[in-house]
């Protein structure tokens, strides 16, 4: 079993709709979270970040972490085609290597 | 700043070939990272460093190795390259980990090995 998993889609929506992408893991030890997204052909730039548990908002974007069911989630309102990338979810416990998840393709449709 | 830059961009080996990826930063930051993105399988970390002179191995070492004589340039090698090793190689940096963990990318290189 993978430390971290995501549904790799691919996902499609229409424009205006609202994402809901979402990570489990099994190590218990994770506190740091964050959400990477990448453009086609281009690397992973970072989207998002959570300390813990709790909710972070920051213009159409929400990241969601709930530490009692190992579960985050990263939701996008107003969706707009030019968020069509993938989305990668990683984490780490304190002092260690990030972990990421296997991505979901995201695909809004005008 | 150019951030984090690699060379090349693509390239195709035979089996058996070497072959080194060029990493390089201007954002002087002290930890540098070689990952592969393969469909499905997310980043998988290859070898990392926590400063000039050291090297460290990572989730997916065999068949490649690094070095990191300068803190501006972290290499990727392979030695004898062989088909499972065609993928997207992405070159990463942070100031530190943890807390401070942000990692930068690169732009990716993509090998193919017939």
């Amino acid at each position: 079993q993978k430390e971290v998993e995501q549904d790799p889609g691919p996902l499609s929506v229409p424009e205006g709709a609202i994402v809901s992408l979402n990570c489990t893991y099994s190590n218990s030890a994770f506190q740091y979270f964050m959400w990477y997204r990448q453009y086609s052909r281009k690397g992973p730039e970072l989207l998002m970040y959570t300390y813990s548990s709790g909710n972070k908002e920051d213009g159409r974007f929400t990241a969601q972490v709930d530490k009692s069911s190992k579960y985050i989630s990263l939701f996008i309102r107003d969706s707009q085609p030019s968020d069509s990338a993938t989305y990668l979810c990683a984490m780490s416990a304190g002092a260690q290597k990030l972990v990421f998840g296997q991505g979901t393709r995201l695909t809004i449709n005008p | 700043n150019a951030g984090v830059t690699q060379t090349p961009k693509f390239r195709v080996l035979k089996t058996g070939q070497s072959m080194t990826l060029l990493c390089a930063q201007d954002m002087n930051h002290e930890y540098m990272y070689w990952y592969r993105q393969d469909p499905g399988m997310g980043l998988r970390l290859i070898h990392y460093s926590v400063g000039e002179g050291t090297t460290a191995k990572g989730e997916v070492p065999d068949g490649y190795n690094v070095s990191r004589l300068k803190k501006q340039n972290f290499l990727l090698g392979l030695e004898s390259a062989a088909p499972s090793q065609t993928s997207v190689y992405f070159c990463a940096t942070s100031w530190g980990q943890g807390a401070s963990n942000e990692q930068f990318f690169g732009p990716g290189t993509r090998l193919t090995v017939l």
